[in-house]
């Protein structure tokens, strides 16, 4: 089963555009990818899966700010526009048929 | 529109066997290609797969847990019941009950149920 690995911590001002990163462990590159957003003490909240192309699918309702994209072993997740309620943990999740994984999470300050 | 809650205890004593029901709304678990599963969080802390089954009763489980957890289903109420068994003080953990998307993912989150193991 893959690992994933994200940094622990991002921040960006008001406004401007933060990119995480969920990294796939090695021979799984090409496994898809979910991101969720954790807001503070809330449960989380499925943004968006991406493929290994960088295609990606949303949820309902996810705002347009958010997007996604792939290079080699790397999901990125990119939040435009930061806005203060973008202030959340954020966690990517691979699967296959007989397990799911999450990467560590990354929390994101607007500052 | 599918909606997922979870209830029990909030609180049990070490060793003992933690129940949780999720009832949940907008799919059945009869439904070729659905499928739900367990998700907790300790304190402060990532995500954590716990388990998961499938509509043909094909279920899949943490490798750290899988001795202790299992399920059991009430297709009529659209119910899911995970039992852990020999519960421990780092079992403590918010515990979340999800919507698995045909193709693996998770799609919808309950609220979440904290369950603390506390003598």
């Amino acid at each position: 089963q893959p690992v994933l690995t994200q940094s622990s911590s991002a921040s960006a001002s008001l406004g401007s555009s933060v990119r995480l990163t969920c990294t796939l462990s090695s021979g799984h590159s090409g496994y898809m990818v979910a991101w969720h957003q954790q807001q503070p003490g809330e449960s989380p909240r499925f943004l968006m899966k991406i493929d290994g192309t960088g295609r990606y699918n949303k949820g309902s309702d996810v705002p347009e700010r958010f997007s996604g994209s792939a290079s080699g072993a790397v999901r990125y997740l990119t939040i435009s526009n930061l806005q203060s309620e973008d202030e959340a943990d954020y966690y990517c999740q691979a699967w296959d048929r007989n397990t799911w994984v999450f990467g560590g999470g990354t929390t994101v300050s607007v500052l | 529109q599918i909606t997922l809650k979870e209830s029990g205890p909030t609180l049990v004593k070490p060793t003992q066997t933690l129940t949780l029901t999720c009832s949940f709304s907008g799919f059945s678990l009869s439904r070729f290609g659905e499928g739900m599963g367990w998700v907790r969080q300790p304190p402060g802390k990532a995500l954590e797969w716990v388990a998961f089954t499938l509509w043909s009763d094909d279920e899949r489980f943490s490798p750290f847990l899988r001795s202790r957890v299992s399920f059991t289903k009430d297709i009529s109420k659209n119910q899911v019941l995970l039992t852990m068994t020999d519960m421990d003080l780092l079992d403590t953990a918010t515990y979340f009950c999800v919507h698995r998307a045909e193709w693996g993912w998770i799609d919808y989150w309950g609220q979440g149920a904290l369950v603390t193991v506390s003598s």
